[in-house]
């Protein structure tokens, strides 16, 4: 069965509004998780690194003030995608390495959200 | 950073096929995974293969640190093996890197 879950998996929103996406280890403390974001047809992006306890790192071209990133706990990590556009529109998905760093990542099952 | 290139971007088979899947990157690693990835986004973990050589059915992975390569095999294709098979491994900054993914399709 799946060790990360991440909900929702499908979300359509209005523009100017705000969506949560949680990303939750269910049988493993993971105090780093990692955000990625996939356009069709291409590879997945990593848009930052969740840190429990800490800010998140995001990597050059990531706004910070627009997706917004918190651990607040060693199994749930929330990307919060804030007044939200139809370039937003994307999917989205989180890992976590089981282990710590280096050890096997799993992934959630993504959310694929679309701005309107 | 660690660069890491996957080849053939495309593949189309017929069912029963056999295929192999390159990833080569450019610097020593600790921990490379292979990864399907399926039509509705979901990512399934292969193999966690650092090196050596794994077997899961008709799948298998080799490894070679040395060298920087790794590669996945499929044999006796099938449709369901469709989708993008993507290679993943740790940089120095303990960053999660992909590969740029081989899009696979088997034909019945």
């Amino acid at each position: 069965g799946a060790v990360v879950s991440q909900h929702p998996s499908w979300v359509i929103c209005k523009s100017g509004t705000s969506v949560k996406i949680e990303c939750r280890s269910l049988d493993f403390q993971a105090t780093t998780m990692f955000w990625y974001r996939q356009f069709p047809k291409q590879s997945l992006m990593l848009m930052a690194t969740s840190n429990e306890g800490s800010k998140a790192t995001y990597e050059q071209g990531v706004e910070k003030d627009k997706f917004l990133i918190n651990h607040a706990s060693l199994t749930l990590s929330t990307l919060t995608v804030t007044s939200a556009h139809p370039e937003d529109s994307s999917f989205y998905i989180c890992s976590a390495p089981r282990g710590g760093a280096g050890n096997t990542i799993y992934f959630g099952e993504g959310s694929w959200l679309t701005v309107v | 950073g660690i660069q890491v290139e996957q080849s053939p971007p495309d593949l189309i088979l017929q069912e029963g096929a056999n295929s192999t899947l390159r990833c080569n990157f450019s610097d020593s690693v600790n921990n490379l995974q292979w990864f399907h990835q399926n039509p509705w986004g979901q990512l399934i973990n292969l193999f966690y293969i650092p090196s050596g050589t794994k077997q899961n059915g008709r799948l298998s992975a080799t490894t070679v640190a040395t060298e920087r390569y790794s590669l996945l095999y499929i044999s006796s294709s099938q449709t369901t093996d469709s989708g993008v098979y993507f290679c993943a491994l740790y940089s120095s900054a303990s960053k999660i890197i992909f590969g740029s993914g081989t899009r696979l399709s088997i034909r019945p």
